[in-house]
């Protein structure tokens, strides 16, 4: 069975902060996604990986890096975490790009 | 850029048929997918339309319409547990998924 994890459901952070999010996939998933769904606005690609290490940008970087040492994981890291960072974070996987994605149950992040 | 249209909210009566509709633009076509959103839960794959045509899946089927930049899903036999979020995304010619908004479908007894 597909599983798709993240490593928290509901995080609060401080502003400024270094946040961390985690997403492991156990399905050999070439490609890696991290997006953040918004009201109003949809889910909105942030980065993403096709390799490991390889990396790409996505429409909304600003603010955001990535890390991708390992196949099965694939990390979101919040430089200096921003009220306007609050949201339901989103990581997915696919076997290829022509492939569906399979989605993690989300990380809701609250920066006060 | 991309822009893909759906509209945003629809109410169906439980047993109807109901059509959710998503127009795109996008720079290059690769491909259209579905997917359904429970609140507060992550969305799942639903459908996968690349040629022109209906695809049917139980009672879901998606067609797609690439010279018109159109696609629908049906939802036959409407269920309570059908009350979710569809999402058309669309994979672009750089193989970039896109994603519309999302039409939230209310089923009522």
């Amino acid at each position: 069975d597909v599983k798709v994890t993240q490593s928290s459901r509901y995080l609060v952070k401080r502003t400024g902060e270094k946040v961390f999010l985690e997403c492991v996939q156990d399905m050999d998933h070439e490609n890696m996604f991290w997006y953040r769904q918004d009201p109003g606005l949809g889910l909105r690609l942030i980065y993403f990986s096709y390799d490991v290490k390889m990396k790409e940008k996505g429409d909304i970087p600003e603010g955001y890096s990535v890390s991708r040492e390992k196949k099965e994981r694939f990390s979101l890291i919040l430089e200096s975490a921003s009220t306007n960072q609050t949201s339901m974070y989103l990581c997915a996987s696919s076997l290829s790009l022509n492939y569906e994605q399979y989605f993690g149950p989300g990380t809701r992040l609250t920066v006060t | 850029g991309q822009n893909i249209d759906q509209p945003t909210e629809m109410t169906a009566t439980e047993g109807a048929i109901v059509q959710i509709n998503c127009t795109y633009q996008t720079s290059g076509f690769n491909g259209l997918f579905w997917y359904q959103q429970h609140a507060g839960e992550a969305p799942t794959f639903l459908s996968y339309n690349v040629l022109d045509g209906l695809e049917e899946k139980g009672r879901f089927s998606s067609f797609l319409s690439r010279s018109k930049g159109y696609s629908y899903l049906l939802l036959k036999e409407l269920q309570m547990k059908d009350s979710a979020s569809y999402l058309c995304a669309v994979r672009d010619g750089n193989n970039r998924l896109a994603f519309g908004k999302g039409n939230q479908v209310v089923v009522i007894p």
